[in-house]
């Protein structure tokens, strides 16, 4: 079955990086585009980045362009965000979402359990 | 960017009523809407694509309708796993943006 599991949140000072990971299984990894939505305390969903089937287009939200990266590797199944010059309004779970066409509509149609990234001094 | 609005913002139903939930969009976005299910503590589940058309496994008790600006989700006969948070997200353009939720809760 489809999982994604994200690794790499932890507490980081304001200005700081880190690097989230999504480890995907139980699907051809390398034919979804995969995106990432993030979601602060107590707040809505809010979506972050795209990054197409191949690496070669990505999208983001006006909030993280410029600092923040997605990028990644079909020979291990991951995708990853790079996050740079954090701030402390980056404090949010972190979800990585499967993107899915095949009905000829968009579906994030699987989701990971997230992992919690808190920017704080 | 698309901004996408939903009310209300929250409401209190009983088992067994059918509650509306309406998203809408600041420009026409065709049928490029989707509704996601979230529980507390839980990552978001996909219900909805295309405006109206049920993901595998959603029980018919789901329905979507609506185009261009304005969307429903009707949920018929609720149940109590359905109270939760719903979010409208739209796929018509970049940056994706969702509706800010609506939550259900028991009355």
């Amino acid at each position: 079955q489809v999982q994604l599991v994200e690794s790499g949140g932890g507490v980081v000072q304001p200005g700081r990086s880190l690097r989230l990971s999504c480890a995907a299984s139980g699907f051809m990894f390398s034919t979804y585009g995969m995106h990432w939505v993030r979601q602060a305390p107590g707040k809505g969903l809010e979506w972050v980045a795209v990054l197409s089937y191949d690496g070669t287009n990505q999208n983001y939200a006006d909030s993280v362009k410029g600092r923040f990266t997605i990028s990644r590797d079909n020979s291990k199944n991951r995708v990853y965000l790079e996050m740079d010059s954090l701030r402390p309004e980056d404090t949010a779970v972190y979800y990585c979402a499967r993107e899915d066409y095949s009905s000829g509509n968009f579906a994030a149609d699987h989701w990971g359990q997230g992992t919690l990234v808190s920017v704080s001094s | 960017a698309i901004l996408m609005t939903q009310s209300p913002s929250s409401l209190s139903a009983s088992v067994g009523d059918t509650v509306t939930i309406t998203c809408r969009a600041s420009q026409g976005i065709r049928n490029n809407l989707g509704w996601y299910q979230q529980k507390p503590g839980k990552a978001p589940k996909f219900l909805i694509y295309g405006e109206s058309n049920l993901q595998d496994g959603v029980p018919s008790r789901f329905s979507g309708s609506g185009s261009g600006t304005d969307f429903t989700l009707t949920i018929s006969s609720l149940q109590p796993e359905d109270f939760a948070t719903y979010y409208c997200l739209q796929d018509y353009n970049f940056p994706l943006t969702f509706g800010p939720g609506t939550k259900v809760d028991i009355k």
